[in-house]
């Protein structure tokens, strides 16, 4: 079974700031989402991930398979990125690949 | 708007009762997905099915049974139910499945309250 842990749990930042939030799992899968939950609920897809780099505007993420870890960055964070963001865990040993394995989010708090 | 449409957006039910949750996915998706999130569990994959059949089965109880139709909608079904039941259902679509999951497309989500 694939164990995620997320960290921070909480964060807070000033409008403006660079913020990383980071994701390990304990076993090899076959790729990484990240995903933004808003205050009302709706969940959005950022980013889809097996190796390297992604960028969408803002937003960065990153996957170091030798390490099972990714991290989340946003740059000049906004007060529109307050949010929960989960990273969720594709795939692994003895697990099919349709099965996401989630981390317990991060609420991301940036003040004007 | 993802193009995910789930219906009804709320549901307050007494326990026993049993309840329907219905997903319309993207036009095109085949793959249909349902998660679970609750407070204490947060989000849990429950199953997923790939044009009408069951593609992969997560943390879904036996009470608890769904199905994808010709027409790609999918319905949750949720029998016998406990107040632990009460949480987000939420559905998603891709327009892969077959190696992995590709990009998800998720619903606004189902709350059920559990009375």
């Amino acid at each position: 079974k694939n164990e995620v842990e997320q960290s921070p749990q909480n964060l807070t930042a000033q409008e403006g700031e660079f913020i990383t939030i980071n994701c390990s799992y304990s076993v090899g899968i076959s790729a990484l989402h990240w995903l933004q939950q808003h205050p009302g609920g709706g969940i959005v897809s950022l980013f889809m991930l097996s190796s390297g780099k992604k960028k969408h505007g803002r937003l960065i993420a990153t996957i170091n398979i030798q390490e099972k870890h990714s991290s989340l960055h946003i740059t000049a964070s906004h007060p529109r990125d307050s949010a929960v963001y989960i990273c969720a865990a594709e795939g692994g040993s003895g697990g099919s690949n349709y099965k996401l394995t989630f981390g317990k989010g991060t609420l991301l708090t940036v003040n004007p | 708007d993802s193009g995910v449409t789930q219906t009804p957006k709320h549901l307050i039910t007494a326990t026993g009762q049993r309840v329907t949750l219905r997903c319309s996915p993207r036009s095109g998706d085949l793959s249909v997905y349902w998660y679970q999130q609750s407070l204490d569990q947060g989000l849990q994959f429950l199953i997923q099915y790939y044009n009408g059949e069951e593609r992969a089965k997560g943390n879904i109880l036996e009470r608890f049974s769904a199905q994808q139709f010709p027409d790609l909608h999918s319905e949750l079904n949720l029998s016998s139910l406990e107040l632990g039941d009460s949480a987000l259902y939420f559905c998603a679509s891709s327009s892969s499945g077959l190696l992995n999951t590709g990009e998800l497309f998720f619903g606004e989500g189902s709350r059920l309250t559990v009375l």
